[in-house]
């Protein structure tokens, strides 16, 4: 099946700091997307974004399909971003694959 | 308004017993799931349905048992719990177009956080 690798495994920054997340895939993918799970352990939609570039405020998101990677970048870091990021990607229908994840530690 | 629910948010149960999980979507989605986050944070899917359809069934084991009354529900019943049960399981929807590929997003619910002692 379809490998996903998620880097670093785990980041520590201060606030203000700009960080980027990396996802490696092994296989083409229709569908990818980046996910926050929150200190609550709340998993929140960031990006829909199996090819492009996306921006949501401090938050964008790039996917090279051809190259079978995404990167995730937070500007501007604030405490309420640290957990743990996920990407996800489609394995066949419906089926979404996710990597291990980075944990995300943003200190005051 | 919440667009994917869980009952109960938080479950402990001793070995051997029998429970279930509820999940809603009030989405209008056609494709609902069932994941499990194990306790070094890794996500795997168990389980999706299509219109009450059952598409996808991991290796999981057959004590488990999801069961869809309709597309809006997908409840996930559990037999004979056994300590390695102890996760959070997501449920999951999105919506499929035709031939079952999904390309939109996958929406997910709070989690239930399941604790067997």
């Amino acid at each position: 099946g379809i490998q996903v690798e998620q880097s670093p495994p785990d980041l520590i920054l201060q606030e203000g700091a700009n960080s980027t997340l990396r996802c490696n895939f092994s296989d083409s993918v229709n569908n990818l997307q980046w996910f926050h799970q929150n200190p609550w352990g709340q998993l929140i939609n960031l990006f829909y974004i199996p090819s492009g570039t996306k921006q949501n405020g401090r938050l964008s998101a790039t996917t090279v399909a051809t190259e079978r990677y995404s990167l995730l970048y937070i500007s501007s870091s604030q405490t309420t971003d640290s957990g743990v990021y996920f990407c996800a990607v489609e394995e066949g229908a419906q089926k979404l694959v996710f990597g291990q994840g980075t944990r995300l530690t943003i200190n005051p | 308004d919440t667009a994917v629910s869980q009952t109960p948010k938080y479950l402990v149960t001793q070995m051997g017993n029998d429970k279930s999980i509820k999940c809603e979507q009030n989405l209008g989605h056609d494709t609902m799931y069932w994941y499990k986050q194990d306790s070094k944070k890794f996500l795997k899917i168990m389980f999706s349905y299509n219109n009450k359809e059952l598409i996808i069934n991991e290796t999981v084991p057959n004590r488990f048992s999801p069961k869809s009354p309709d597309k809006a529900h997908l409840n996930l019943h559990i037999n004979s719990l056994e300590l390695g049960d102890s996760a959070v399981y997501f449920c999951a929807s999105s919506q499929a177009l035709s031939g079952g590929r999904s390309s939109y997003e996958q929406y997910f619910g709070p989690g239930t956080r399941l604790t067997v002692t």
